[in-house]
């Protein structure tokens, strides 16, 4: 079956510490992002990438990264930079800009 | 600056009640817009979208949504709520120079018996 899959489903990060988010997919989509989910506040968009090599910040990039090095993999870093990194984190892919998200199961990030 | 306005963060209505669910975005041109529904637990799921053409457009579980360009708005709506409709939707934009799409902060949608 095509979708998306994220990995760990639970993460925990210690101080100082860098943890890395796992989203891969095999729709075959050129578009991917990544999503940080806080109750009251929606979906924020940390990174997005259109093609394969290229990325892009959304609204709050500080403290994370990305890398887009194959079409089907698209993993976030969260650094020891982003100081409030306990959340839910959705990784999305898109075919086009018009067509809608494909969503993971997402991974829930605390903080030891 | 680009953004996207859900004022009501929860709602709740009784079932066989119609509903309406407001978004309103921020962008100087004509966006991508969608509505998604989320239930606990669960992944997003679209329930609408519009790109063009007719402004009421339908979508699954019999919701619509009405595309207003003079005041910016894509409200959901739906003429009789069940008791399985509570959730909390989310509505986005997509289209913002490239493939960017950002979401509102969603509504809580709360059924009573």
């Amino acid at each position: 079956d095509g979708g998306i899959t994220q990995s760990p489903k639970y993460l925990f990060r210690k101080e100082g510490q860098n943890v890395t988010l796992s989203c891969e997919q095999n729709l075959n989509h050129d578009a991917m992002y990544w999503y940080r989910q806080d109750p009251g506040q929606g979906l924020r968009l940390i990174y997005y990438s259109q093609i394969v090599n290229d990325f892009q910040k959304g609204d709050i990039a500080e403290g994370y990264s990305v890398s887009r090095e194959k079409k089907e993999s698209f993993p976030l870093t969260v650094t020891s930079a982003q100081k409030n990194p306990t959340a839910f984190y959705l990784c999305a892919s898109s075919m086009s800009a018009r067509e809608k998200l494909f969503f993971g199961s997402g991974t829930q990030l605390s903080v030891l | 600056a680009q953004s996207v306005t859900q004022p009501d963060i929860h709602i709740t209505v009784s079932e066989g009640a119609s509903l309406e669910l407001r978004c309103n975005y921020s962008y100087g041109a004509t966006p991508y817009l969608f509505w998604y529904v989320q239930s606990p637990g669960q992944g997003l799921q679209l329930l609408l979208k519009y790109f063009s053409g007719d402004t009421l457009v339908q979508g699954i579980k019999g919701f619509e949504a009405e595309f207003k360009r003079s005041q910016s708005s894509f409200n959901l709506r739906k003429p009789s709520v069940h008791w399985s409709d509570a959730a909390e939707y989310f509505c986005a934009v997509g289209g913002l120079g490239g493939f960017k799409t950002i979401f509102g902060a969603g509504t809580r949608l709360f059924v009573k018996a």
